[in-house]
C-alpha cells in the first residue's frame, strides 16, 4: 500500500463546474496536508495546507479533511481552463516520519471550455 | 524575488560522468529538501537538512548521491558516475521550520536532468 493515494486521472470536468480530488494516506499519526498544482514541464506550487478536521475555504478552492477516515480532499468551484493541470496530496507523517512530506502520485485535471 | 533558487536549470551529461546541483533556499528558511521527480510521479524524497545537519536521508538513494548544505544556507546535490536511470528533475525546496507553518514546504523551479 502506498503512503499517499490518489486517482491518476485525467479528471475531466467542463468549465464552471466542480472538480472533485481525493487523497488517501495509510499514517494515522499524519497531522499535516497540503494540496499543490504543478502545471506540466513546471514545479509544484503550494494552493493550501489544512491541519483539522472539517473544511478549509480559499477563493475557488476548498481542501476538506476527514483523520478518522484517513482522507483529504480538494474541491475547485468554477473551474476555470487555467486550472488544467496535476494536483499532488502531501502528507506530513507522525513523529516516526520525520519532517518531510510525502506525495501522492498527482491527479491530473482537465477543464474543457 | 527571494523564492527557492536552483542551479543549472538543465543539465544534459553523458553516462559515467558526475552531476552537481546547487538549491538557494528562501532566506530565513532552516529545513532544506531534495525531491526527485520523474514523468506522471509525484515528488519521491531524498534527503533533507535543519541548518547543516542532514538529518534524514531516503533508503532508496544510491551511494552515489551525496548532499551537503556547509554553512546552513545554500545546499548541493552531487550525483556520482551517473546513469540513465537518474534522468529526471531535481527539486530544491524549503520550510521554515517552526511556526503554525512550519512544515509547509516551497519548491524552487528544479533542476532537469537528461543523462544519455
Amino acid at each position: 500500500q502506498k503512503e499517499v493515494e490518489q486517482n491518476s486521472g485525467p479528471l475531466s470536468v467542463p468549465e464552471g463546474a466542480i472538480a472533485s480530488l481525493n487523497c488517501t494516506y495509510s499514517d494515522r499519526g499524519s497531522q499535516s496536508f497540503f494540496w499543490y498544482r504543478q502545471y506540466s514541464g513546471k514545479s509544484p506550487e503550494l494552493i493550501m495546507s489544512i491541519y483539522s478536521n472539517g473544511d478549509k475555504e480559499d477563493g475557488r478552492f476548498t481542501a476538506q479533511l476527514n483523520k478518522a477516515s484517513q482522507y483529504v480532499s480538494l474541491l475547485i468551484r468554477d473551474s476555470q481552463p487555467s486550472d488544467s493541470a496535476t494536483y499532488l496530496c502531501a502528507v506530513k507523517g507522525g513523529w516516526a516520519a520525520g519532517n518531510k512530506l510525502t506525495f501522492g502520485g498527482g491527479t491530473r485535471v482537465l477543464v474543457k471550455p | 524575488d527571494t523564492g527557492v533558487s536552483q542551479d543549472p536549470r538543465h543539465k544534459i551529461t553523458k553516462r559515467g560522468q558526475n552531476v552537481t546541483f546547487r538549491c538557494d533556499p528562501i532566506s530565513e528558511h532552516n529545513r532544506l529538501y531534495w525531491y526527485r521527480q520523474t514523468l506522471g510521479q509525484g515528488p519521491e524524497f531524498l534527503t533533507y537538512f535543519q541548518n547543516e545537519a542532514q538529518l534524514e536521508k531516503s533508503r532508496l538513494l544510491s551511494d552515489r548521491f551525496s548532499a551537503e548544505r556547509p554553512k546552513g544556507s545554500f545546499s548541493t546535490l552531487e550525483i556520482q558516475r551517473t546513469e540513465q536511470g537518474d534522468s529526471a528533475m531535481y527539486l530544491c525546496a524549503s520550510s521554515p521550520g517552526q511556526g503554525p507553518s512550519g512544515n509547509t514546504i516551497y519548491f524552487g523551479e528544479g533542476s532537469w536532468l537528461t543523462v544519455v
